[in-house]
């Protein structure tokens, strides 16, 4: 299948600070990437919709000045965490669009733990 | 909008049975259902996929059934092994992405 990789796969930060993640599918272009937030026991939570070279759809709920997302490129989505606070502390997985495997087949980032102290 | 039911939230097995997980859906314009596969501190893993002109499709031990009249479908897995053992994810697509609440399965060695 196809491969998407994330970036850090743990990150600990201090409350305050901001945390980027990045998400890359690496061997198919993505002009749509999911980022999602995943709760321990829980199903996964659509964050927002990442649209290369335009805005990103929020879900409702979601901070857009919260959760900073850029889709600068067809590989590459990023989500940034600003002023992080514990209760930011999450799984946080992103998913990549291959459109050539056929609508809505997405494939899934190894998640990024973030903990925010 | 939509709800995807998953059904059973905890499943165990025995090592060499089979074991079934069955999701419903509510919006009659879903039109693609994937099957994935969470281990533990990992991501979502897409193991099967169907989409609604087709009602079933097998790929070696796994195989997924749709009915569409019914709105649900079901993952099966034959000859369980103990890297089985995983939590379970359906999803229903059509203007959205709606996933199951997830089953968490456990094979028994």
């Amino acid at each position: 299948g196809a491969v998407v990789s994330q970036h850090p796969s743990r990150v600990i930060c201090k409350s305050g600070t901001s945390v980027k993640i990045e998400c890359r599918s690496l061997d198919f272009q993505a002009t749509t990437m999911f980022w999602y937030r995943q709760f321990p026991k829980q199903s996964l939570m659509l964050m927002a919709t990442s649209n290369e070279g335009s805005k990103a759809t929020y879900e409702q709920g979601v901070e857009k000045d919260k959760f900073l997302i850029n889709h600068a490129s067809l590989t590459l989505s990023t989500l940034t965490v600003t002023s992080a606070h514990p209760e930011d502390s999450s799984f946080y997985i992103c998913s990549a669009e291959d459109r050539d495997r056929g609508a809505d087949t997405q494939y899934f980032g190894p998640g990024t733990r973030l903990t925010v102290l | 909008g939509e709800n995807v039911e998953q059904h059973p939230s905890t499943l165990s097995v025995q090592e060499g049975d089979s074991a079934v997980i069955k999701c419903t859906y509510s919006d009659s314009a879903s039109n693609y259902f994937p099957w994935y596969k969470q281990e533990l501190g990992k991501g979502p893993q897409l193991i099967i996929d169907i989409r609604s002109n087709v009602g079933e499709k097998k790929d070696q031990r796994i195989a997924v059934t749709l009915n569409k009249t019914a709105k649900h479908f079901s993952l099966h897995i034959t000859e369980t092994q103990p890297e089985d053992s995983a939590v379970y994810f359906c999803a229903a697509s059509g203007n959205q992405f709606y996933f199951g609440t997830g089953t968490s399965l456990t094979v028994i060695p």
